[in-house]
């Protein structure tokens, strides 16, 4: 089983200002098979981003994937109040079990 | 537009089981998996396994695996995740998503399993 670890837990800061969330995997993961989603309290999780760095559709520009191999980061360049959420990395391939790392908490400062 | 629209809540006691429909509209059934992915209280999001919606084969992870039974009703266009003999562990909410080579962008709503004797 690959093993997502996210990184920081917690990330405090302020509208405006970027925020870099990171994904670690215990092995190499193929790009295409990592995803990122944001979860909002009360909420199904979201997609963002597949495909390492793909966008999903109306999301805006200002969240980008990067990475390879077996470090991903999420990028959220100036952030709105409603950015604000929990994100999951999650690896789904190309053979089961698909795993999510643990989550990174954006927090507004 | 896609939509998936999940039961409504459930409690049941240990050693119970329950039975969660994801009903799908919008979309060709028979051309997307479904998957289902389970989330703890204040906890993370756990994948639980996968169907095809095409020829109804299903794939769980590991420790589910005896526990939970993935169906399909494709003239229902409704999946359905039955988990059997409930601990409290199991307390969870519960959500279907639509499975697509670009990621999982429709989800349903969740539906709240609360096992307590």
């Amino acid at each position: 089983e690959i093993v997502l670890t996210q990184s920081p837990g917690t990330l405090s800061l302020s509208p405006g200002e970027r925020a870099t969330l990171s994904c670690r995997a215990s092995q190499s993961v193929g790009s295409r098979y990592l995803a990122w989603y944001q979860q909002k309290p009360g909420q199904a999780p979201r997609l963002l981003i597949y495909g390492a760095s793909s966008r999903a559709t109306g999301v805006p520009d200002r969240f980008s994937g990067s990475g390879s191999g077996a470090y991903f980061t999420l990028t959220i360049t100036r952030l709105e109040p409603d950015d604000f959420a929990v994100y999951y990395c999650q690896q789904c391939g190309p053979l089961p079990p698909i795993t999510f790392g643990q989550g990174t908490r954006l927090e507004i400062k | 537009q896609v939509q998936l629209v999940q039961s409504g809540g459930e409690v049941k006691k240990p050693g119970a089981s329950v039975k969660v429909s994801c009903k799908t509209s919008g979309y060709r059934f028979d051309n997307y998996g479904i998957t289902w992915v389970r989330q703890a209280p204040g906890q993370g999001l756990e994948w639980m396994g996968w169907i095809s919606t095409d020829n109804g084969n299903a794939r769980y992870t590991q420790r589910f695996q005896g526990r939970v039974i993935m169906t399909i009703d494709t003239s229902a266009t409704t999946a359905y995740m039955e988990v059997r003999s409930l601990r409290s562990d199991d307390t969870a909410m519960y959500y279907c998503a639509r499975v697509l080579s670009s990621g999982w962008p429709d989800w349903g709503q969740g539906t709240l399993v609360t096992v307590s004797s």
